[in-house]
């Protein structure tokens, strides 16, 4: 069964709204998530990785006053797009890793904003 | 993380073996070998990994070469549920580590 769930699985907004994504792990606690972002035709970006009861760490290039990473529990982090504009449509996907070798991905979320 | 490099795309036949290449001629001694695949519209899901034996599990094996510079991912017997674009990604054995994408190779299964 599914390790990592996230929630919506699809949302469409306005732009200037914000938008909240979950990512839960099911079955086991997780100390360290990642988020991607993966547009249309491309691969998977990191764009931050989530860390229980501390700051998230955005990779270069991310704003980190936009794209708000809460890991409040060993089980959910949430990503909130802040203001979101059509140039934020994309796919979100979080992961957790499992074992040294493996790591689980959630199965995305597809934001859309007009 | 050490690059690899991946054919864009490949067509496979279904029920036919399919060999998906990636060459990795900067790997370091520590670097395992991942491979994951992303189904349309979906998250990456875990294919196989190795160090430097060939591996086999339930859903492929993959093959590595002698001095770790290349491996293949080996599909058995093509599905079209075997459709989906494969990423070949090398990382340390670090528990805390994400993994770096590249564009993957896209596989079309024809029925």
């Amino acid at each position: 069964g599914a390790v990592v769930s996230q929630h919506p699985s699809w949302v469409i907004c306005k732009s200037g709204t914000s938008v909240k994504i979950e990512c839960r792990s099911l079955d086991f606690q997780a100390t360290t998530m990642f988020w991607y972002r993966q547009f249309p035709k491309q691969s998977l970006m990191l764009m931050a990785t989530s860390n229980e009861g501390s700051k998230a760490t955005y990779e270069q290039g991310v704003e980190k006053d936009k794209f708000l990473i809460n890991h409040a529990s060993l089980t959910l982090s949430t990503l909130t797009v802040t203001s979101a504009h059509p140039e934020d449509s994309s796919f979100y996907i979080c992961s957790v890793n499992r074992a040294s070798y493996e790591q689980y991905f959630g199965p995305g979320t597809r934001l859309t904003v007009t | 993380d050490a690059k690899t490099t991946q054919p864009n795309s490949m067509e496979s036949n279904e029920e036919e073996p399919v060999h998906l290449p990636c060459n990795h001629s900067t790997i370091s001694g520590t670097d395992y070998i991942h491979w994951y695949r992303q189904l349309p519209s979906q998250g990456p899901e875990y294919v196989i990994h190795g160090l430097t034996s060939n591996v086999n599990n339930r859903m492929a094996s993959l093959a590595i070469a002698e001095d770790r510079k290349s491996s293949t991912l080996i599909l058995h017997r093509a599905t079209l549920r075997d459709a989906a674009v494969y990423y070949c990604i090398l990382r340390a054995d670090n528990y805390g580590q994400n993994f770096v994408f590249g564009p993957g190779t896209r596989l079309s299964v024809l029925p």
